[in-house]
């Protein structure tokens, strides 16, 4: 079993949807989550971290949950510029050191 | 703005040479990172360092060496170039704990001829 599993999609939405991703991580003693964001043929980069609370930045909702080892990354009104992939990422038993899921690409259609 | 950078975005080696990859980050980060990133196989990790003179193997390590000699550099050694080693090449870094995310630089893109 992979330690972060995600759907690689990919996900076709129309302007203005509302689009969910799901994540699953198999180590339980995970402390830090994150969503990055990888535009083509660019590096990673942050996109938010996710907190126990569950997190919102604008159009961006970040959720953890614990007990069935899952974060979440809710998109709403979706904008042609979301187009990109969105990876998860997880400190899969490291203080120091992540672990990247493969990503799931997202392409906003006009 | 803190900065990871890497020192070429493009490269074009052939087969059997000696290539180096240098990244250099402004952030005094401990820990260090490189990955290699090729289509339907995600972030793969190749090397890591936690301190100066510090360097474990990651998951693909196999062709590569690395080096820190100073804080600040972290640089990638393709010993003798192949044309599997064609790929995008990604360095990161992040604090000594890793809690507030990684930093990457802009990648190199390498082509194995």
């Amino acid at each position: 079993r992979k330690e972060v599993e995600q759907d690689p999609g990919p996900f076709n939405v129309p302007e203005g949807a509302t689009v969910a991703f799901n994540c699953t991580y198999s180590n339980s003693a995970s402390q830090s989550f994150f969503w990055y964001r990888q535009d083509c043929r660019k590096e990673p980069k942050l996109l938010m971290s996710v907190y126990s609370s569950g997190n919102e930045d604008g159009r961006f909702t970040a959720q953890l949950n614990r007990a069935s080892q899952y974060i979440s990354l809710l998109i709403r009104d979706s904008k042609l510029s979301d187009s990109a992939t969105y990876l998860c990422v997880v400190n899969a038993g490291s203080a120091r050191q992540l672990t990247f899921g493969s990503g799931t690409q997202l392409t906003v259609l006009p | 703005d803190v900065k990871v950078t890497q020192s070429s975005r493009y490269l074009v080696k052939r087969t059997g040479e000696k290539v180096f990859l240098e990244c250099v980050q402004d952030m005094d980060h401990e820990n260090m990172f490189w990955y290699r990133q090729d289509p339907g196989l995600g972030l793969r990790l190749i090397y890591f360092s936690y301190d100066v003179k510090m360097k474990e193997k990651g998951d693909i390590p196999e062709g590569y060496s690395v080096s820190r000699e100073k804080k600040e550099r972290f640089s990638l050694i393709l010993e003798s170039a192949s044309t599997n080693q064609t790929s995008m090449y990604l360095c990161a870094s992040s604090p000594r704990l890793a809690n507030y995310g990684y930093t990457f630089g802009s990648g190199t893109r390498l082509t194995v001829v």
